[in-house]
């Protein structure tokens, strides 16, 4: 069974600029996180869904982030006018019950 | 307000040897569940073993274990017979069982070495 798939699986960026995270949930599933990881504050939640509806959206940093889950088997993330602090490993994970279960992650680098 | 806490931010152990990780957890919560996840130098976040706040007996998941201690508050994994492939960080992570899915809560993370 295929997991969780994200892409690109890294992003070089200019400052000022816009980009757009993919995620594809595994089949089935019926919620989807998307978390940040740095080396400064570790492991955080940006956004969830669960049945496609956005849940909890108090950790995505700047209205420059948005993210939308159209269905049950696509979710974006997008970061306009992209700034270095936004440089992150971004992990998208999906769940059915207990686990969650992520996907390898967006390595973004903004220059 | 949920909170993880991985008091070693590295470890060594020999191959073939036994390690535990310690992780301590706070919660109001009175339905919970505790995780731990290997991240390797792919970057990839790897389930690793699941116990619930009333799972009675400690999880086990082939060398994994999580001595699952509830008054102390503690969820250590231990890893028994180490492999050069378990080096790799180690995140031990909780959420809210109620409602449904929820959000992890993430400590920082024990990078485990393992020596031939």
């Amino acid at each position: 069974d295929a997991g969780v798939i994200q892409s690109p699986r890294h992003e070089v960026t200019e400052m000022g600029q816009e980009v757009t995270l993919r995620c594809k949930p595994i089949s089935g599933h019926n919620s989807l996180f998307w978390y940040r990881q740095t080396m400064m504050r570790g492991l955080e939640l940006l956004i969830y869904f669960n049945n496609n509806v956005p849940i909890d959206d108090s950790g995505m940093p700047e209205d420059r982030f948005s993210a939308k889950m159209p269905n049950a088997s696509f979710s974006t993330l997008k970061i306009q006018r992209t700034q270095q602090e936004d440089s992150a490993v971004y992990l998208c994970a999906s769940s059915l019950a207990d686990e969650q279960f992520f996907g390898p992650g967006t390595r973004l680098t903004v220059l | 307000a949920q909170k993880i806490t991985q008091t070693q931010p590295g470890m060594f152990v020999q191959e073939k040897e036994a390690v535990t990780l310690d992780c301590t957890y706070d919660t109001s919560d009175q339905s919970y569940g505790l995780f731990w996840y290997k991240q390797p130098s792919s970057g990839e976040m790897i389930f690793l073993i699941y116990q619930g706040s009333y799972d009675e007996q400690n999880a086990t998941e082939g060398r994994y274990s999580l001595n699952f201690q509830k008054a102390r508050k503690s969820a250590n994994l231990v890893i028994s017979a180490s492999q050069l492939g378990d080096s790799a960080m180690y995140f031990c992570a909780m959420r809210d069982l109620n409602p449904g899915n929820t959000p992890l809560v993430f400590g920082k993370g024990t990078r485990l070495s393992v020596i031939a």
